[in-house]
């Protein structure tokens, strides 16, 4: 069993520039949901994804934008960076969406906005 | 509004017990998780609580009240490589999970 995988593990971006973040769910995950964590702080909801349709966002503003994919991988987007989105940002997939599910996490793409 | 409350450091002697809290406000619940994260690496599951009682899994039991919108993580025998961030979540009625933001547990020998 393949476990959460997340690409890159380090970016450094420059304000104003666009990142795009990978993840690869757990195999027979067909949810996704991602996070970001900055440092010292619990991990805050961005979105999740269940089927390739958003299935719930939390308050990010509408620059954070993602994707799923048919083999349920997924993208995180972010256009027009700040220095206030340096975090780490994790992925975590589980089974299904409804009813209580164990996320498992990925091990996180640190990112830097200088 | 949405709410996790949990300490922001505890410090504990090897072998010894500590209790790490948490009291939450959701829309709806679904349950109360614990996560444990050491620094630089992604959270891991520990326990899920849903209904009113203590969970034991061999050194680590949490407990769960929803009347009081309370939990705790009791970790027993300490050891060092228990040092890590210690996450409570709860998930709201649309199967959300929302986080607090986490318990920095100090292990000294």
């Amino acid at each position: 069993e393949t476990g959460v995988t997340q690409s890159p593990t380090h970016l450094i971006k420059t304000r104003g520039q666009q990142v795009t973040l990978r993840c690869s769910s757990q195999s027979g995950h067909n949810t996704v949901s991602w996070y970001q964590q900055a440092l010292g702080q619990g991990p805050q909801f961005i979105f999740q994804y269940y089927r390739e349709e958003e299935n719930g966002r939390g308050n990010f503003p509408p620059r954070f934008s993602g994707l799923q994919f048919p083999n349920y991988s997924s993208e995180l987007n972010v256009n027009a960076l700040e220095l206030d989105d340096s975090a780490l940002y994790l992925c975590a997939s589980s089974l299904e969406f409804q009813g209580v599910h164990e996320q498992y996490f990925g091990p996180g793409t640190r990112l830097t906005v200088t | 509004g949405q709410n996790i409350d949990q300490p922001t450091e505890m410090t504990a002697t090897e072998g010894a017990i500590v209790q790490i809290n948490c009291t939450y406000q959701t829309s709806g619940f679904n349950g109360l998780f614990w996560y444990q994260q050491h620094a630089g690496e992604a959270p891991t599951f520990l326990s899920y609580n849903v209904l009113d009682g203590l969970e034991e899994k061999g050194r680590f039991s949490s407990f769960l009240s929803r009347s009081k919108g309370y939990s705790y993580l009791l970790l027993k025998e300490l050891q060092m490589k228990d040092s890590a961030s210690y996450l409570c979540a709860a998930m709201d009625s649309n199967y959300q999970l929302i986080w607090g933001a986490g318990t920095k547990l100090i292990i000294k020998p």
